[in-house]
């Protein structure tokens, strides 16, 4: 399979832990956002990354919250010393430059906060 | 105010119908349109885009794109219950680099 892959699909913490979530891009693809749902709500921009580096993170909240794309391995979404807020579906999006708003989305990581 | 708005939803129709889904946005540096499909539980797939004005069609699925209005959507004829889903909009601004995201509306097709 080819396509954008995030884990864990699902994961549950306790108030206070951490939080990691791993997106691998499709084959080809440098460039990868992601994006938190919330029920009953549209997809909200949270940062944007190329390999080694972070293009924008405009809609990522500055505390507890961090995103690495390294040269090797997956996209890592971190949310440190998670809330109740934080219960959300974050989806990853990778795509080419040469096609911009093409994106192809993962199944998503879903996060339960207790 | 929002940078894309999108038609509340939630909407039902009769199988067979003409189904029509807006959105409305406020940037005219916006350069590509989306509508993207998402079934319950999963991630949205793109269903369309197109870069300019007018009508683009695929199947039972036409994207019409009203820059002047600042006005996109999306019309899916003869309506299957397999349709039923949150349909977004999205709005991609090359400058910026992102893409914008309506909440969505979410369809129900009734045998």
């Amino acid at each position: 399979n080819a396509g954008v892959m995030q884990n864990p699909r699902h994961l549950v913490r306790r108030r206070g832990q951490e939080a990691r979530l791993r997106c691998s891009p499709m084959k080809g693809h440098s460039h990868v956002y992601w994006y938190r749902q919330l029920p009953e709500e549209g997809l909200k921009f949270m940062v944007y990354l190329q390999k080694e580096n972070i293009i924008d993170e405009s809609g990522m909240p500055k505390e507890r919250f961090s995103a690495e794309f390294p040269k090797e391995g997956p996209s890592i979404l971190r949310i440190q010393q998670v809330v109740r807020g934080d219960s959300a579906a974050y989806f990853c999006a990778s795509f080419q430059l040469a096609l911009p708003g093409e994106l192809f989305f993962g199944e998503g990581s879903r996060l339960t906060v207790l | 105010q929002k940078e894309v708005e999108q038609d509340p939803g939630p909407l039902s129709v009769p199988e067979g119908a003409i189904v029509s889904l807006n959105c409305t946005y406020s940037n005219s540096a916006f350069q590509y349109f989306m509508w993207y499909r998402q079934y319950s539980r999963k991630g949205p797939e793109l269903l369309m885009y197109t870069y300019s004005s007018g009508n683009k069609e695929d199947g039972r699925f036409t994207a019409q794109v009203d820059k002047s209005s600042k006005y996109i959507s999306l019309f899916i004829r003869d309506s299957q219950p397999s349709d039923s889903a949150t349909y977004l909009c999205a709005i991609h601004n090359t400058n910026a680099g992102k893409s914008t995201f309506g909440d969505g509306t979410t369809l129900t097709v009734k045998p």
